[in-house]
């Protein structure tokens, strides 16, 4: 199963870069990595998807190891408006129950 | 114009009670999930409907009956409500099954069961 480990909750600095890493050791061929933030009383919003190697966009950039077992979230000079959950997803087809639990996510807290 | 939206955004009942909760989306997408999530955060797929046809049906008490009379609309009916069953429930939409295309997800309906 393409299970995903993510630490519980990080704390970071306002104007800090963080790191949120995600291991899937079981991901597959076809798997996809993509990263959610959750606000509170809000539904998860996408950030960034990737396949292999590195992914930037407006928001984040995604770091994604050649053995694809690992990706790693990378958020620059946060603010306090970051602080949300984020989930790390490993899918292909969402025709597979177990790819679309997203686990309980990492928490974090960007403190002023 | 929101992309997907739910109704009621809060739901508080008693016990044993029967409620619906509904879900529309707008983007033209042909799949549509309902989720649930936990107090732990931990978000759960309950069910997934690609062309109005039920693919994904997870382990979920059959007191939760889903329907999609549309690709716009599905609506979660839950029978004889359990304490258990509080809880914050997420309609998402998506073109197509894959995971490549993304979730888009609803502001969710927090269910308080007493």
């Amino acid at each position: 199963l393409a299970k995903t480990t993510q630490p519980i909750s990080m704390d970071s600095y306002e104007g800090q870069e963080v790191n949120i890493t995600c291991s899937h050791n079981n991901i597959a061929t076809n798997d996809y990595i993509t990263w959610y933030q959750q606000f509170p009383s809000q539904g998860p919003r996408f950030i960034i998807q990737g396949y292999k190697t590195k992914v930037t966009n407006e928001v984040a950039s995604l770091f994604i190891p050649a053995d694809r077992k690992s990706s790693t979230l990378s958020l620059p000079r946060v603010s306090l408006s970051d602080t949300a959950v984020y989930y790390c997803l490993v899918g292909g087809d969402s025709g597979s129950a177990r790819q679309l639990t997203f686990g309980s996510g990492t928490q974090l807290t960007v403190l002023p | 114009d929101t992309a997907v939206s739910q109704t009621p955004k809060y739901l508080v009942t008693q016990m044993g009670n029967d409620k619906s909760i509904k879900c529309e989306q707008n983007l033209g997408h042909d799949t549509m999930y309902w989720y649930k999530q936990d107090s732990k955060k931990f978000l759960k797929i309950m069910f997934s409907y690609n062309n109005k046809e039920l693919i994904i049906n997870e382990t979920v008490p059959n007191r939760f009956s889903p329907k999609s009379p549309d690709k716009a609309h599905l609506n979660l009916h839950i029978n004889s409500l359990e304490l258990g069953d509080s809880a914050v429930y997420f309609c998402a939409s998506s073109q197509g099954t894959q995971a490549l295309y993304g979730y888009t997800f609803g502001s969710g309906t927090r269910l308080t069961v007493v």
